[in-house]
């Protein structure tokens, strides 16, 4: 079955600081993966997303991840954290070319950028 | 260009009422989808519809009937309202396929006493 985990519920990292946000995945054939962030009271906003290609792939606000296939994983990091970046972050993976475009998503990981 | 709306943002029901949720797309988008979002279970899938005229079960169907009215709106029905259905639906759309981005809407919070 396909799945999605992020280990972390909650990161805490110093403003300056690089962060990682960690995300692996369980999925037959390529994988298709998303990051996605989420403000308070707000909806899903798009990072980034690995289809194919090189395996690090850059994304909005100074948001990158790496996909690694032999550990199964697509980390979202960024070298130098902003209190702003504060929000809950959800990793995804596509079912797949004949499902339509539905996603799995991570159960969320509250990143917290203390000053 | 509004994106993803969904009306309404809050709601509160009684066990038993019934409502709909609105959602409509400005993006001239295929599919369109619709989740519920619960602490530590990330988003799980209602129902989706790949293109106007076709809707499909998602992971939690059960409670909830949906339409796809056109190609700009999918809305959400609950005949029954139970206090489970307490969460945070969000509506999202794309172009068909895996590799396709969703966008999502602002989400409506039920509250199901």
């Amino acid at each position: 079955a396909q799945s999605v985990a992020q280990p972390e519920d909650q990161v805490n990292v110093a403003e300056g600081n690089p962060l990682t946000v960690k995300c692996t995945y369980s999925v037959s054939g390529n994988p298709y993966l998303f990051w996605y962030v989420q403000y308070p009271n707000r909806g899903l906003q798009f990072l980034l997303k690995y289809i194919t290609g090189d395996n690090l792939v850059k994304g909005s606000y100074g948001f990158e991840a790496e996909f690694n296939k032999s550990q199964t994983s697509f980390h979202l990091k960024k070298p130098s954290a902003l209190v702003s970046d504060s929000a809950l972050y959800f990793c995804a993976v596509s079912r797949g070319y004949n499902q339509g475009g539905k996603l799995i998503f991570g159960q969320g990981t509250e990143l917290s950028v203390k000053p | 260009n509004a994106g993803v709306t969904q009306t309404p943002k809050f709601q509160v029901l009684k066990t038993g009422q019934s409502m709909t949720l609105q959602c409509a797309q400005d993006m001239n988008h295929n599919s369109m989808y619709w989740y519920r979002q619960d602490p530590g279970m990330g988003l799980r899938l209602i129902y989706y519809s790949a293109s106007e005229g076709t809707t499909d079960k998602g992971e939690v169907p059960n409670g909830y009937n949906v339409s796809r009215l056109n190609k700009r709106e999918f809305s959400l029905r609950l005949e029954s309202a139970a206090p489970s259905q307490t969460s945070v639906y969000f509506c999202a759309s794309s172009e068909p396929g895996a590799r396709e981005t969703q966008y999502f809407g602002p989400g409506t919070r039920l509250l199901v006493l």
